[in-house]
């Protein structure tokens, strides 16, 4: 079964470095999102990202945060200069989007960032 | 924009028993409704979903039913087991330019055997 695929599973980084977290999205998929879960707390969404360009972003997403499809497979998340509060799970997702309905979302393993 | 909230925050039942968790949103153009499961320190992992041109479907022990007009909507576990227990997320989507999920605040399950 084809899955998401996330690197690196953990990451520690001290405050204000760069951080570049790596997803490989299901092959057919035409959607791509991140979103982050702070432990113990509930899914958030960040970004979504549609031929090759941001469809959708939170408030969350600020100008520390950028993604990018570099090539025809990779999907990234950088985060440009970390704080403590980014310190979170980061999940990858994609999903085929069905005509006019939303398609399943499948999630990536995820990667852990611990900011210190 | 779109909010999920979702209840109970905790819910314990024996083995055996049914367990219910609720959801309500607010974006009435939401169109899509799935349930996630999410074991400690694992991804979130869809187990049910229904579209808003159906109130009820089921899947062996998990049904999950939708009233459009209230906006909510509500996961039924049915002969609840101990691996059942884990942590439920519901999440709502709408029709737009990105498909975001909004995901309500979980629940946490705990199955006693």
């Amino acid at each position: 079964e084809p899955e998401v695929t996330q690197t690196p599973s953990h990451q520690v980084t001290q405050m204000g470095q760069e951080v570049i977290l790596r997803c490989v999205p299901i092959s057919n998929h035409l959607y791509f999102y991140w979103y982050r879960q702070i432990l113990g707390q509930k899914v958030e969404f960040l970004v979504s990202f549609y031929n090759n360009e941001i469809s959708e972003k939170s408030e969350i997403f600020d100008d520390q945060f950028s993604v990018e499809r570099p090539d025809g497979s990779n999907f990234t998340l950088k985060i440009r200069s970390t704080k403590l509060e980014d310190s979170a799970m980061y999940f990858c997702a994609s999903s085929e989007i069905q005509g006019f309905n939303t398609g399943e979302l499948f999630f990536g393993e995820g990667s852990r960032l611990t900011v210190l | 924009g779109e909010n999920v909230e979702q209840h109970p925050s905790t819910l314990s039942v024996q083995e055996g028993d049914s367990a219910v968790i609720k959801c309500t949103y607010s974006d009435s153009a939401s169109n899509y409704f799935p349930w996630y499961k999410q074991e400690l320190g694992k991804r979130p992992q869809l187990i049910i979903d229904i579209r808003s041109n159906v109130g009820e479907k089921k899947d062996q022990r998990i049904a999950v039913t939708l009233n459009k007009t209230a906006k909510h909507f509500s996961l039924h576990i049915t002969e609840t087991q101990p691996e059942d227990s884990a942590v439920y997320f519901c999440a709502a989507s709408g029709v737009d330019s990105s498909y975001k999920l909004i995901f309500g605040s979980g629940t946490r399950l705990l199955v006693r055997p």
